[in-house]
């Protein structure tokens, strides 16, 4: 079984659409995570989650909207889709922050 | 806030010759060091990881990393490469404070290793 397991894989859709990714884990875990993935294959922190709290919101455009409806999901939702959004979301869990993080395989997300 | 440098963005080299990869870090207290991989198309896996003790840590597949404290280092090393490395690999950071808690992961900006057979 998939320890961090996101859905959908691979998306493809218009600018201005609203669309959302889901994210579980099975692992246990306390803190979840979503990171973005550029072209240039350079990753950012985007949110991390702690006990369905809130504790890490780097800059990013307000569109996205992450909802952890309990600490085994995180699901990021992105409003108003722009052809910059494009890239690869990972979501990730670890047992507590600081320790070692499990990544998902991984969401393409392409904005035409 | 920390930050994590990996000096070679692409490096190639023959089946057999030996690996290592630059990662210097910038935060003065205590951190955890990670080395992660990513092969095309797939998603991020640990290698190895550095928390405390050794600073000489073995991880998977052959590799192993070295932690220097007064180099602020985390280099990655393997002492004969195989076709089957070509990947991306990322260097990553956390700071550790003193009352348990800990950032979110910071990664360098990733090297990118083709091995020629």
């Amino acid at each position: 079984d998939t320890a961090v397991s996101q859905t959908p894989k691979y998306l493809v859709t218009q600018m201005g659409n609203d669309k959302s990714i889901k994210c579980e884990q099975n692992l246990g875990h306390d803190t979840m995570y979503w990171y973005k993935q550029d072209s240039k294959k350079f990753l950012k922190i985007m949110f991390s989650y702690n006990n369905k709290e809130l504790i890490i919101n780097e800059t990013v455009p307000n569109r996205f909207s992450p909802k952890s409806p309990d600490k085994a999901h995180l699901n990021l939702h992105i409003n108003s889709l722009e052809l910059g959004d494009s890239a690869v979301y990972f979501c990730a869990s670890s047992r507590q922050t600081g320790n070692t993080i499990y990544f998902g395989e991984g969401s393409w997300l392409t904005v035409v | 806030a920390q930050s994590v440098s990996q000096h070679n963005h692409h490096v190639i080299l023959s089946e057999a010759a030996s690996l290592e990869l630059g990662c210097n870090y910038s935060y003065g207290g205590t951190v955890n060091l990670f080395w992660y991989v990513q092969y095309p198309g797939q998603h991020l896996q640990l290698l190895l990881k550095y928390f405390s003790g050794d600073p000489l840590v073995k991880g998977i597949k052959g590799f192993e990393a070295e932690f220097i404290k007064s180099k602020f280092s985390f280099n990655l090393r393997k002492p004969s490469v195989q076709w089957s490395d070509t990947a991306e690999y990322f260097c990553a950071v956390n700071a550790r404070y003193s009352g348990g808690g800990a950032d979110g992961l910071t990664f360098g900006k990733g090297t990118h290793l083709i091995i020629q057979p």
